[in-house]
């Protein structure tokens, strides 16, 4: 059963770089062509998606964070990491990885268990 | 402000039927792209409970059904239980922001 497992910076000071990586277990990344995705939840508020990365390697990101973020893979390692500069308090999140399921539009399956970013100095 | 909207709030007795609607505009939901629902327990990640509109993965009862029509969806669950207290969120796309969407998120209150 695939598993995805977040970790990083539990606490990141204004202005600086956000960092989290998501471990997936149970299968590999690079089977199945599958798309990997991060997602996001402010305390008490609804989801965004923050962007995703393809079997291939190409990214797509939200046009309101697509400024500030880059996601990469380490496929040796079976794990992809995002990478938020500049941060603010409006990026204090649970922050979420999870595997695109392909259809007509995508949908997440599985999701890690979400790590707590805070953004404070 | 999301681009789905969702009614924060929703409740029933147990044993009853709720539905929770999710409103978009031409862009998604009506520009025909699909629509999946998401169960938030408290404390916990979303879980997929209805993908492409109506489907159900193995392991979700029967008792929660989707449905899709111009540019709305619903999700319907019946024989409410005290488990299915939870937030609920509906997603799709929107090609004007080339993005994945989600609701605002509906609370489901069990009386």
């Amino acid at each position: 059963q695939l598993q995805l497992q977040e970790s990083g910076s539990g606490l990141v000071k204004p202005s600086q770089t956000l960092s989290l990586i998501c471990a997936v277990s149970g299968g590999s990344m690079s089977s199945g062509g599958y798309t990997w995705a991060w997602i996001r939840q402010p305390p008490g508020k609804g989801l965004e998606w923050i962007g995703n990365m393809y079997a291939d390697g190409s990214t797509h990101y939200n046009p309101s964070l697509k400024s500030r973020v880059t996601i990469s893979v380490d496929r040796s390692k079976n794990q992809f990491s995002l990478k938020v500069n500049s941060v603010t308090a409006a990026d204090t999140a649970v922050y979420y990885c999870a595997r695109e399921i392909p259809s007509s539009i995508n949908w997440f399956d599985p999701w890690g268990q979400g790590t707590l970013v805070t953004v404070s100095s | 402000q999301s681009v789905l909207t969702q009614p924060p709030s929703v409740s029933g007795a147990p044993g009853q039927r709720v539905t929770i609607s999710c409103t978009g505009s031409s862009s998604n939901i009506g520009a025909n792209y699909d629509v999946h629902w998401y169960q938030q327990l408290p404390g916990t990640a979303p879980r997929v409970l209805i993908y492409g509109n109506s489907n159900r993965p193995s392991g979700v009862p029967d008792r929660f059904s989707g449905s899709k029509s111009g540019t709305s969806a619903s999700l319907a669950i019946t024989g409410l239980q005290a488990e299915d207290e939870a937030d609920y969120y509906c997603q799709s796309y929107d090609s004007s922001l080339s993005a994945s969407v989600f609701g605002g998120g509906t609370k489901l209150t069990v009386l």
